[in-house]
């Protein structure tokens, strides 16, 4: 079945860096992917889509490629903010049409 | 005007009890879900209702019965509860199943059992 994996360390950067965070999934290409966000005691909030047909997916500050050669999504924040301090989710769906989460990487921008 | 909105956002109770966590929605989505997110802080699917109907029940035990009234509500209760069902419980809801859909969550119930 799919399996997918998040750094489970916290991402710690400076305000201003940018920000990347690696989603690497184990089996089939799905036919897309999600990033969600999630805040502390919050459900999480869907922020991107890329489909497989897509290189990438820019959304304000945010980024998403998607390589399905290497299994792999990145999801980058440019100039990023301690607001944008959260944990972010990678989903996609497998082969029954259930979206399955990653376990998160927690981001944590110092200001 | 929120979106997905669930009851009770916390739930403290003794072992062995019955308990249900209600579920609303107003986007007029056809699909509805209930999520558990442990203290690993994975979340995986349990349950799915697509028009009321039942259409992804994962490998949870039988003391968790989901109910669908309408497609705007999605409840779900557990029967004898044991610790290791603590964990947040996580509402969502979607447009279509089949397509590249956006799941909305609700805020989270956090279920603890002493």
């Amino acid at each position: 079945s799919q399996k997918i994996e998040q750094n489970s360390e916290a991402l710690n950067i400076q305000e201003g860096k940018t920000a990347t965070l690696t989603c690497n999934y184990t089996n089939y290409s799905p036919a897309y992917l999600q990033w969600y966000r999630q805040d502390p005691g919050r459900g999480p909030v869907f922020l991107l889509l890329i489909r497989e047909n897509e290189k990438e997916k820019r959304k304000e500050r945010l980024k998403v490629t998607f390589d399905t050669t290497l299994k792999q999504s990145l999801f980058h924040i440019t100039a990023s903010q301690p607001a944008d301090s959260a944990t972010y989710l990678c989903a996609l769906k497998d082969s029954s049409y259930k979206l399955i989460f990653g376990s998160g990487t927690r981001l944590l921008v110092r200001p | 005007d929120t979106a997905v909105s669930q009851t009770p956002k916390y739930l403290v109770t003794q072992m062995g009890n019955d308990k249900s966590i209600k579920c609303e929605q107003n986007l007029g989505h056809d699909t509805m879900y209930w999520y558990k997110q442990d203290s690993k802080k994975f979340l995986k699917i349990m349950f799915s209702y697509n028009n009321k109907e039942l259409i992804i029940n994962e490998t949870v035990p039988n003391r968790f019965s989901p109910k669908s009234p309408d497609k705007a509500h999605l409840n779900l209760h557990i029967n004898s509860l044991e610790l290791g069902d603590s964990a947040v419980y996580f509402c969502a809801s979607s447009q279509d199943p089949g397509v590249q859909e956006t799941q909305y969550f609700g805020p989270g119930t956090r279920l603890l059992v002493l």
